[in-house]
């Protein structure tokens, strides 16, 4: 159980362009999803907070306008890398707390973008 | 001060090996403790979830937390080459869906 998947695995863009991942609860529900960013051999740095049907709320220095983040349903969560640049290429991870289950939070396999 | 320390590794040790990994943080508020596995380009996996102080067993892996050391401790027993992979600690602050704070990992490496 608690499984999240995210979808592309990887993905290479040119610089300029927009790249949409998404995350999916695939076996519970998700009052709340998480979008994470990791660097090589970093930990993780969250990114922004999103509530089903409500605004993201973003981690301070995280520009709210070139991350997109949109949860349609308690299933979904997407997460729109706008005007994509070099600096942008890394590794994003979304997570779920499971509504009404315990405070902790199920990860998905994470998406390695790659702007050229 | 950073709110959770963790001592990045790597750790090496032979299999078989009891392994020690320790995370400190220094914001007493924290009640809920959680360990990570993640594997080399993936997702961190949920190990273990513990609330408050106490112990907790699962199979070969056991969590301990000392609130009043501010100290958080996961064991395995008889590691495997399995086993090699980066170990997060995480804390969250009360019950309901607030974030999580990380240590920065610890990578460990279980030779045959």
């Amino acid at each position: 159980g608690a499984v999240v998947s995210q979808h592309p695995s990887r993905v290479i863009c040119k610089s300029g362009t927009s790249v949409k991942i998404e995350c999916r609860s695939l076996d519970f529900q998700a009052t709340t999803m998480f979008w994470y960013r990791q660097f090589p051999k970093k930990s993780l740095m969250l990114m922004a907070t999103s509530n089903e049907g409500s605004k993201a709320t973003y981690e301070q220095g995280v520009e709210k306008d070139k991350f997109l983040i949109n949860h349609a349903s308690l299933t979904l969560s997407t997460l729109t890398v706008t005007s994509a640049h070099p600096e942008d290429s890394s590794f994003y991870i979304c997570s779920a707390n499971i509504a009404g289950g315990p405070e902790t939070q199920y990860f998905g396999p994470g998406t390695r973008l790659t702007v050229l | 001060q950073k709110e959770v320390e963790q001592d990045p590794g790597p750790l090496s040790v032979p299999e078989g090996a009891i392994v020690s990994l320790n995370c400190t943080y220094s914001n007493s508020a924290f009640q809920y403790f959680m360990w990570y596995r993640q594997y080399s380009r993936k997702g961190p996996e949920l190990l273990m979830y513990t609330y408050s102080s106490g112990n907790k067993e699962d199979g070969r892996f056991t969590a301990q937390v000392d609130k009043s050391s501010k100290y958080i401790s996961l064991f395995i027993r008889d590691s495997q080459p399995s086993d090699s992979a980066t170990y997060l600690c995480a804390m969250s602050l009360n019950s309901g869906y607030s974030t999580l704070t990380f240590g920065k990992g610890t990578m460990l490496l279980v030779s045959p």
